[in-house]
């Protein structure tokens, strides 16, 4: 089983339209979860940190399920330019940062 | 000028040569990791660094090696480049973050290897 899972998607949507990722982790200990987000060809960047009680970043939200070992990011109003992938991210109890294969979303016009 | 710079951008190599993948880095981090990345399946974490004189693999080391030559400087080898080494790889720098969450990482741009 993949340390860190998601759903590679791809996940096709029109503008404006309301669009949600899962991911799950298999090490109960990890201490901190984030999203990042890269466009094709270009390096990875951070979205937003996930905190345990949920945390809101204008259009985006996460959340943090830790008895379910699962992160979430949902996306509202969705935009032309919130076309990327998406990757979840750990870090894992000894300090290193674990990755997804990252959700890839599209949104059309 | 970017915070954390590969070199080179792009590589084409033959099978058994020799490979630097070079990464500096002007944000005073002292954590400093090598990633590569395969399509399907996202990042995976070859070595990385936590001090000059620290050195760690990650879950994918086999084939690699590293040298952490300054606090700003950690170099990725290939001693002998086989095909399924082709990869994207990035270099990435944080800092140690705040008790038990961890600073956010920053990227280089990439460095893109095929080994034919």
């Amino acid at each position: 089983r993949k340390e860190v899972e998601q759903d590679p998607g791809p996940f096709n949507v029109p503008e404006g339209a309301t669009v949600a990722f899962n991911c799950t982790y298999s090490n109960s200990a990890s201490q901190s979860f984030f999203w990042y987000r890269q466009d094709c060809r270009k390096e990875p960047k951070l979205l937003m940190s996930v905190y345990s009680s949920g945390n809101e970043d204008g259009r985006f939200t996460a959340q943090l399920n830790r008895a379910s070992q699962y992160i979430s990011l949902l996306i509202r109003d969705s935009k032309l330019s919130d076309s990327a992938t998406y990757l979840c991210v750990v870090n894992d109890y000894n300090n290193d940062m674990r990755f997804g294969a990252g959700t890839r979303l599209t949104v059309k016009p | 000028d970017a915070d954390v710079t590969q070199t080179p951008r792009n590589r084409i190599t033959k099978t058994g040569k020799r490979i630097m993948l070079e990464c500096s880095q002007t944000k005073g981090h002292d954590r400093m990791y090598w990633y590569r990345q395969d399509p399907g399946l996202g990042l995976r974490l070859i070595y990385y660094s936590f001090d000059v004189k620290d050195i760690n693999k990650g879950e994918i080391s086999d084939g690699y090696s590293v040298s952490r030559q300054a606090q700003a400087k950690f170099s990725l080898s290939l001693e002998s480049a086989i095909p399924n080494q082709t990869a994207l790889y990035f270099c990435a720098t944080r800092d140690r973050g705040s008790g038990s969450i961890a600073g956010e990482l920053f990227f280089g741009e990439g460095s893109r290897l095929t080994v034919l």
